[in-house]
């Protein structure tokens, strides 16, 4: 398995308070993806990185803000969490010899009440 | 919103191949054919993928038609840790490409 670890793996939070998820690689890849999964849809990509201070949107990021200040470290922060953002995140990397198969961590279980 | 299209659901008998089939109507010529499957609340899997050609590795084979607008997973001998749900996705071959993720097929191995 890729060297993918995310941290917490479970947290239960409140309404209006900040909320930040690491996601930490041991693989020196240059790609970094954040995906949230919720029934129905499936998974949907937040926000990736293709390398220290570079990010850019995926599909459904607002509400979410990102940091890469380190190839390993990937955060992801909600600055202000709502019920709707109850979700499972995935953390994925990509980037060996060349190809795009993405790897997925095993993910982080997030209820805000 | 994904460009794939695969069964809802599908039963296997242990022991037996199970073949999973996906439609990739509005596949490109630079785009590949990605498998990965997702075990209970997991992380996806990577499983396969390929352009053209059929492809094999220790886990599963890879079938693309000729067209390129179908492909079919298979499992030659499905055991009980195979049941998942497993996602086909077509994606081009540059950096950062979104991976979108439909609903998939739950495989369900039966003993």
């Amino acid at each position: 398995d890729a060297g993918i670890t995310q941290s917490p793996r479970h947290k239960v939070t409140e309404t209006g308070t900040p909320v930040t998820l690491r996601c930490h690689q041991t693989e020196n890849h240059r790609y970094m993806y954040w995906y949230r999964q919720d029934p129905g849809h499936g998974l949907r990509l937040i926000h990736y990185s293709y390398g220290v201070k570079d990010t850019d949107k995926g599909e459904v990021s607002d509400g979410y803000s990102v940091s890469r200040s380190k190839t390993e470290d990937f955060l992801l922060t909600l600055e202000s969490a709502t019920s709707s953002q109850t979700s499972v995140y995935f953390c994925a990397i990509s980037g060996i010899q060349g190809r795009e198969t993405q790897y997925f961590g095993p993910g982080t279980r997030l209820l805000v009440l | 919103d994904a460009k794939t299209t695969q069964p809802p659901s599908m039963d296997c008998a242990e022991g037996r191949a199970a073949n999973l089939p996906c439609n990739h109507s509005t596949i490109s010529g630079n785009e590949y054919v990605y498998w990965y499957r997702q075990i209970h609340s997991q992380g996806p899997q990577y499983i396969i993928h390929g352009l053209k050609n059929n492809e094999t590795n220790e886990m599963a084979s890879l079938i693309i038609t000729e067209d390129r607008k179908s492909s079919t997973l298979i499992l030659p001998h499905a055991t009980l840790r195979d049941t998942a749900v497993y996602y086909c996705i077509d994606t081009a071959d540059n950096y950062g490409q979104n991976f979108v993720f439909g609903p998939g097929t739950r495989l369900s191995v039966l003993p």
